[in-house]
């Protein structure tokens, strides 16, 4: 069964700096997707941005990054210029074609003025 | 485009009553649906996801169900509701025939079972 790991349960980042959340993640697929979603207050999930698994290039939406390491089952989120409205739960989630998503624990970002 | 609608966006229900969630998807056909379940703080817990029109996969044995009557239309239900109910569930959907799998989400619903 595919698994999603986030081993960081809180980050904090200064405003205007930069912070790397980590995902790890299981399977035996060689076709899947990875996605970061942002949670704010209101409990609204908000796609932040997706990798497909067969494109080497890294996704970049903006301040948001990723560094996507198939080999290593790997899918960090790295926000540029952090700002205050970035605090929120971030969740790391795999998927595949028609089949469900599975998301990780997620992390509960922190931004210091 | 596509939108989600979810109802309603807070329930109090008493032990033992039913339950009745709604979500309905527009500008699209033949979607996957998804029920989550979230408690405080925590992760999405999958429930149901369903590929088709009466097609239900469940992922955890529970006091709940689901059904997709219609095409665009996912409904969660319970018979009797137990405290360990409450929490925060939401309702998503993703493209059958699109390359991706990106799920997109509603509004949620905050259950209190009292």
């Amino acid at each position: 069964a595919q698994t999603v790991t986030q081993s960081q349960p809180e980050m904090s980042v200064q405003e205007a700096e930069t912070v790397t959340l980590s995902c790890t993640y299981d399977t035996s697929e060689s076709d899947y997707y990875l996605f970061w979603y942002k949670q704010p207050p209101s409990r609204q999930m908000i796609l932040v941005i997706r990798q497909e698994a067969y494109k080497q290039q890294n996704a970049t939406e903006n301040r948001f990054s990723v560094n996507f390491q198939k080999a290593a089952k790997s899918f960090s989120l790295k926000i540029s210029d952090s700002q205050l409205g970035d605090a929120a739960m971030y969740f790391c989630a795999y998927g595949r074609r028609r089949h469900d998503m599975r998301f990780g624990a997620g992390t509960r970002l922190t931004v210091k003025p | 485009s596509q939108t989600i609608h979810q109802w309603p966006a807070t329930l109090v229900q008493p032990v033992g009553s039913p339950l009745s969630l709604e979500c309905t998807v527009e500008g699209t056909s033949n979607p996957n649906l998804y029920w989550y379940r979230q408690a405080a703080g925590r992760g999405l817990q999958l429930l149901f996801y369903s590929v088709g029109i009466g097609q239900i996969s469940s992922e955890v044995p529970q006091n709940l169900s689901a059904s997709r009557p219609q095409d665009r239309q996912f409904i969660l239900s319970s018979k009797k509701l137990l405290l360990s109910d409450s929490g925060f569930y939401l309702c998503a959907w993703s493209g059958s025939r699109t390359s991706t799998t990106t799920a997109f989400f509603g509004q949620g619903t905050r259950l209190t079972v009292v």
